[in-house]
């Protein structure tokens, strides 16, 4: 059965540094979708992209954050300038079919559990 | 600011019995309903989703949808321990394909 695939599963990295996560979407899907999860805590929406564009984003989502999709399988999540309360687990999620707020299953990755020191 | 609300729990119930989840949300002209499964340490893994208002049923579960009373359900038969779990309901408000999760209900299933 295809599934999203994300790596590292786990990441570790000094205040300051940029990390990058990264996300295999399932291959006939067509958006993808960043959410992350702080520890006890809701998983909250931050970025969607559809055709090589940010089709919606959250106000988590600011400057510090990037996406990008570079190459025909991957996904990518691009932290800058990471801060403690980055802390969290970041999911990455894929939807096959488009219509706006129907038929949106989205199907969820493993998740980066990043750690900022 | 569009949201999704879930009693934390924990839900207790004991194996064999029927377990009962609920979520409102508060956008009127929200469209899709889906209902999550959340291990501690694991990734949501969807369950079912509901459009239609009335039951939806597979396997164990069903759904439940009330849009007038814009409230969704989860009942579970036959509850197994390994059924112990977060479950979090997701919204997708109209205008968005993006999800509001609720903050999930812990059940914990007796043996």
């Amino acid at each position: 059965e295809p599934e999203v695939t994300q790596t590292p599963s786990h990441q570790v990295t000094q205040m300051g540094q940029e990390v990058i996560l990264r996300c295999v979407p399932i291959s006939n899907h067509l958006y993808f979708y960043w959410y992350r999860q702080i520890l006890g805590q809701k998983v909250e929406f931050l970025v969607s992209f559809y055709n090589n564009e940010i089709s919606e984003k959250s106000e988590i989502f600011d400057d510090q954050f990037s996406v990008e999709r570079p190459d025909g399988s991957n996904f990518t999540l691009k932290i800058r300038s990471t801060k403690l309360e980055d802390s969290a687990m970041y999911f990455c999620a894929s939807s096959e079919r488009t219509g706006r707020g129907i038929y949106n299953e989205q199907f969820f990755g493993p998740g980066t559990r990043l750690t900022v020191l | 600011q569009k949201e999704v609300e879930q009693n934390s729990g924990p839900l207790s119930v004991p194996e064999g019995a029927i377990a009962s989840l609920n979520c409102t949300y508060s956008d009127r002209g929200s469209q899709s309903f889906f209902w999550y499964r959340q291990y501690s340490g694991k990734s949501p893994e969807l369950i079912m989703f509901i459009y239609s208002n009335g039951d939806k049923e597979d396997g164990r579960f069903t759904a439940q949808l009330n849009k007038a009373s814009q409230y969704v359900s989860l009942l579970i038969r036959d509850s197994q321990p390994s059924d112990s779990a977060t479950y979090l309901c997701a919204v997708v408000p109209s205008g968005t394909y993006k999800y509001i999760f609720g903050t999930g209900t812990r059940l914990k299933v007796l043996a």
